[in-house]
């Protein structure tokens, strides 16, 4: 099925370190969500953007909608080892009910 | 608040056996309903998903059916499972209205032998 290009597909960091994800697609979005999985647990959704250039914050976490309406980012400031899992990015067109995921981005945290 | 259900946690089935896997979400009426599958190390892919009740959309022609009995209610079928139907399913809901938020239940993770 479709998906999303999501970059980088692994991270290895130090504690401390900020990092930085994305996600692009050929089709343009109305919604951008961010979500964070735990190894043998459901995604946990981290983030919702509506609005092309919207930034929208959830503690460490900063999400933006991109202007094109095609990608997003996602950034995490001064990570901690509990950052540690996959991050996904999931697009939904307006009118549809199906949501495009990203391949998502293994993020590894060293302390 | 809106919680959402899968059982079992873990299951472990023989090669041709039948399969029923149950999604239950509390706190909200007339959810849109989400089976995925995730294969290990893998994206998250779409199988099936409900508008309502008896509503099913085919995302992936294979050996899986669904069906949604009850508004809230979302169960994953087979009648014989094949071994690439392992894997860790996931069922998510998002609401009706104008809300676009998509949440995920704690996944079954099958392995079949």
């Amino acid at each position: 099925g479709q998906q999303l290009n999501q970059s980088p597909q692994s991270m290895f960091i130090q504690e401390g370190e900020d990092v930085s994800m994305n996600c692009t697609s050929s089709s343009i979005f109305n919604t951008w969500l961010w979500y964070k999985q735990d190894p043998g647990e459901g995604p946990v959704l981290l983030i919702a953007l509506y609005k092309a250039g919207e930034l929208t914050s959830n503690g460490r976490l900063t999400a933006q909608f991109g202007i094109t309406r095609k990608d997003s980012f996602l950034n995490i400031s001064a990570s901690i080892p509990s950052d540690v899992g996959i991050y996904f990015c999931a697009g939904q067109t307006s009118g549809t009910y199906k949501y495009i995921f990203g391949t998502g981005t293994r993020l590894k945290v060293l302390a | 608040s809106q919680t959402i259900h899968q059982w079992p946690a873990t299951l472990v089935q023989p090669v041709g056996s039948p399969l029923s896997l149950e999604c239950t979400v509390e706190g909200t009426s007339n959810p849109n309903l989400y089976w995925y599958r995730q294969a290990a190390g893998r994206g998250l892919q779409l199988l099936f998903y409900s508008v309502g009740i008896g509503q099913i959309s085919s995302e992936v022609p294979q050996n899986l059916s669904a069906s949604r009995p009850q508004d809230r209610q979302f169960i994953l079928s087979s009648k014989k499972l094949l071994l690439s139907d392992s894997g860790f399913y996931l069922c998510a809901w998002s609401g009706s209205d104008l809300t676009y938020e998509q949440y995920f239940g704690p996944g079954t993770r099958l392995t079949v032998t």
